[in-house]
């Protein structure tokens, strides 16, 4: 079965300091993507990052960036420089060849001014 | 370009009834997908439609179903509701189907069965 976990139900962080967040899955795929999704109180789902995982070079968007490591299925997810508006639900999200995307159970994440 | 946008937003029913949301994707956008969000189960995968046509199609009984139009709105259907459907439905769209597409999702629709 195709499965996504995220193990850190809820992470804090200083305002202006680097969280990680953690994100493993379990595929038999040899092509497949990988996203991380920001979910705001305002439960609209905001795409922050994909990788593509026949590229070895890890994706960054401006403060966010992953560390993908293939052969561990890790995707974890840096946010540098934290802001209050970071706070929010995320959530690592699969995609094989199948379209569906498959997301784990989310990290809540809280930013501490 | 305008974003995903569904309606109504908030939907109070109750069980038995049934009820029917509604998907406009981006323009442009032809594949759009349904996904169930509960705070037990997460979010789960409905199904997806393409040039009118489903796709692909996740885990939930036959009282689930959808459609897409010829302009690629969707709506999805809950016959016979019961209170475990309370959920927030969310839609995603995007531009073609293909595993490097990726999904723009739309507020959701929050159902309430009492």
């Amino acid at each position: 079965a195709q499965t996504v976990t995220q193990s850190q139900p809820e992470m804090s962080v200083q305002e202006a300091e680097t969280v990680t967040l953690s994100c493993t899955y379990d595929t038999s795929e040899s092509d497949y993507y990988l996203f991380w999704y920001k979910q705001p109180p305002s439960r609209q789902m905001i795409l922050v990052i994909r990788q593509e995982a026949y590229k070895q070079q890890n994706a960054t968007e401006n403060r966010f960036s992953v560390n993908f490591q293939k052969a561990a299925k890790s995707f974890s997810l840096k946010i540098s420089d934290s802001q209050l508006g970071d706070a929010a639900m995320y959530f690592c999200a699969y995609r094989p060849g199948a379209q569906k995307l498959v997301f784990g159970q989310g990290t809540r994440l809280t930013i501490n001014p | 370009k305008a974003g995903v946008t569904q309606t109504p937003r908030y939907l109070i029913k109750t069980r038995g009834q049934q009820v029917t949301l509604s998907c406009s994707p981006i323009s442009g956008h032809r594949s759009v997908s349904w996904y169930q969000q509960t705070p037990g189960q997460g979010l789960q995968f409905l199904f997806e439609y393409f040039s009118e046509t489903q796709r692909n199609k996740g885990n939930f009984p036959g009282r689930f179903s959808g459609r897409q139009f010829s302009n690629s709105r969707s709506e999805m259907n809950v016959s016979t509701l019961e209170l475990g459907d309370s959920a927030l439905y969310l839609c995603a769209s995007s531009p073609r189907q293909g595993i490097q597409e990726t999904q723009y999702f739309g507020p959701g629709t929050r159902l309430l069965v009492l």
